[in-house]
């Protein structure tokens, strides 16, 4: 079974600075897809970036990347400018691709990081 | 507007009193699936289905079912709720399982007392 860890339980920045999130997973897989969810305090779950194992090329998304280390088994989530309204809970999750497997479709979530933004 | 919808959003309950929190799409996926999240924990897989009449265990199963008698529709029930129960929970939807995309829904806050 899939593991992801996030190990920065809470995190902060300040505004207009530059702040990254830690993730790693472990799998035997070697084709999934690795996502960065918002939480806001709505509670609603916004996908932020995601990422498709097998492209060598980090995703971006204006203002979100990832630094995607396969062999290492890690995906950080690196916010430049940051804004008032990043503040969230953010979690970092896996997709199971391999249709033989039992974990097929699942998303498996690491604990979550609360990201704190000081103006 | 493609999305996902759950009823109810919130929902205080007594032990044992039986209860279904709805979960509806509108974007004819195939996938559905039930995630429930508690601190510390993230999030957790309770149940899915690969499409109509196919549900089955996720990591977290024990005190819920579901049924699938139509596409859109993956109720989640459970028959006698208790306090260890109480959580915030998701339902979630995609084309296929191995989709790129997966929708969630708003959430529904559940206090079993």
């Amino acid at each position: 079974a899939q593991t992801v860890t996030q190990s920065q339980p809470e995190m902060s920045v300040q505004e207009a600075e530059t702040v990254t999130l830690s993730c790693t997973y472990d799998t035997s897989e070697s084709d999934y897809y690795l996502f960065w969810y918002k939480q806001p305090p709505s509670r609603q779950m916004i996908l932020v970036i995601r990422q498709e194992a097998y492209k060598q090329q980090n995703a971006t998304e204006n203002r979100f990347s990832v630094n995607f280390q396969k062999a290492a088994k890690s995906f950080s989530l690196k916010i430049s400018d940051s804004q008032l309204g990043d503040a969230a809970m953010y979690f970092c999750a896996y997709r199971s691709t391999n249709a033989g497997g039992t974990s097929y479709g699942k998303l498996t979530f690491g604990q979550g990081t609360i990201l704190t933004v000081h103006p | 507007e493609a999305q996902v919808t759950q009823n109810p959003r919130y929902l205080i309950t007594v032990t044992g009193k039986k209860l279904t929190v709805t979960c509806s799409q509108n974007m004819n996926h195939e996938y559905m699936s039930w995630y429930r999240q508690d601190p510390g924990l993230g999030l957790r897989q309770i149940y899915y289905s690969m499409n109509v009449e196919v549900t089955d265990k996720g990591d977290v199963p024990e005190g819920y079912k579901v049924s699938r008698k139509e596409k859109r529709n993956f109720p989640l029930i459970l028959e006698s709720p208790s306090p260890n129960q109480t959580s915030l929970y998701f339902c979630a939807s995609s084309l296929y399982a191995d989709s790129y995309e997966q929708y969630f829904g708003p959430g529904t806050r559940l206090t079993v007392t």
